[in-house]
This record gives C-alpha cells, sequence and structure tokens, in this order.
C-alpha cells in the first residue's frame, strides 16, 4: 500500500507562474520529508526537505509547505523556468533510516 | 555528485540468468539501498543495508538478494531475471549522524530482461 501519494501525473505551468506540486501520506510516524528532482536519464537529485516541526521551509524559488493535520505537503516553484521541467518526487522517512517515495509528477515549464 | 557509482549502466540479459548489480560509494555512507523505477510506480525500496552485512527488505524484495562485505559496497543479485525485473535501478546512499538527512543517488541502472 502507497504510504506517500502524488495524485497528479503531470502539471503545465506558464514561465514566469508558480508551480504547485502536491503530496499526501499515511503513515502518522513520518517525521522527515523531502522532494527530490529527476531529470530523464538521471538519478534523482535532493531539492528541499521540511522537518516535522515546522510547517514551512524555503530555498530560493523553492518552498515545501507542511501540513501535518491533514497530512498533506506541497512544493512551490515561483517563478517557474522551462530548466524546472522535470520529474518531481515526494519522499518521507520516519527515524531517517528508510525512504518511502511517491509516484512522481511530470512538470512541463512552457516558456 | 555525491561518490555513487552503478555498474553496469544498461544491461540486457535472459530470462532465468543471474544477473548482479554493483554500487560503489566513496563516502562512507552507513546506509546504502536499492530502489527501482517503474511507471506509475514512482521508486520502490528493494533492499537496504545499515552496515557491513546488515541489510533488510523492502517492500518490493522478492526474487532479490543483496550483500554488503564492505562499507563500500552494494550487490544487488537477482538470482533468477524475469521479465518484471526490468526496470530501471537506482542506488542511494544516506549518513546517519544525523537523524534527519537526504539520501543520494547514483545514475542508474537500466535492465532489461528478454
Amino acid at each position: 500500500d502507497q504510504q506517500v501519494k502524488q495524485n497528479s501525473p503531470s502539471l503545465s505551468v506558464q514561465e514566469g507562474r508558480i508551480s504547485i506540486l502536491n503530496c499526501d501520506y499515511t503513515n502518522s510516524m513520518f517525521d522527515y520529508f523531502l522532494w527530490y528532482k529527476k531529470y530523464p536519464a538521471e538519478g534523482p537529485t535532493f531539492l528541499i526537505s521540511i522537518s516535522s516541526i515546522k510547517d514551512k521551509n524555503e530555498d530560493g524559488r523553492f518552498t515545501v509547505f507542511l501540513n501535518k493535520s491533514a497530512k498533506h505537503l506541497s512544493l512551490h516553484i515561483v517563478p517557474s523556468q522551462p530548466g524546472d521541467s522535470a520529474v518531481y518526487f515526494c519522499a518521507a522517512s520516519a527515524l531517517g533510516n528508510q525512504f518511502y517515495f511517491g509516484t512522481g509528477t511530470s512538470l512541463t515549464v512552457i516558456p | 555528485d555525491a561518490g555513487i557509482t552503478q555498474s553496469p549502466r544498461h544491461k540486457v540479459t535472459e530470462t532465468g540468468t543471474p544477473v548482479t548489480l554493483r554500487c560503489h560509494q566513496t563516502e562512507n555512507h552507513r546506509y546504502m539501498y536499492w530502489y527501482r523505477q517503474d511507471p506509475g510506480h514512482g521508486l520502490r525500496l528493494i533492499h537496504y543495508s545499515y552496515g557491513v552485512k546488515d541489510t533488510d527488505k523492502g517492500e518490493v524484495s522478492d526474487g532479490y538478494s543483496v550483500s554488503r562485505s564492505k562499507t563500500e559496497d552494494f550487490l544487488l543479485t537477482l538470482e533468477s531475471a524475469t521479465s518484471s525485473q526490468t526496470s530501471v535501478y537506482f542506488c542511494a546512499i544516506s549518513g546517519s549522524n544525523r537523524r534527519h538527512t537526504e539520501a543520494f543517488f547514483g545514475q542508474g541502472t537500466r535492465l532489461t530482461v528478454v
């Protein structure tokens, strides 16, 4: 049973606008959440993370929001750039020794 | 780039043959993982290791075995490859000095079982 879910397989956004990628989880023991970006024929690369003691973490154009009561997190990219076009994976861990991934959302930023 | 090397990068093998994929790290990280990526399934954990000779099963471990005889090497073996094991395999590593740490991934191995 999928413990981390990304219900939108794909998303298209105009360059300069905001991209919002969503992720839901079911395991209340998860205490660390991560976003990864993946280009074709490459391994996933770490993008940004958030601990369960926070509700927001920001790094440049990327912001992750965590709503623990709803078991929901989202990644905001603003402004979106064509180079952001990739597959984004949400991941979660409990105690830091296993990572559970969602199915991914393919983001296309249209110039 | 984190020092992770996967070999081979591509492999085509026949059904029923054994296959071993290798992951080598130069980061001295304690944890090592093998994931497979399939359309509609994202990244699923096959096996992981938390130290030399210490391994455990992940979500999709059937048909796979692993070994870790040195900190830097984590091997994934398909004892008798099947077409359902055609996939892209990723190795990942993470440290254990902090409670919250990210995993770093290798470039992947594309395996085709015919």
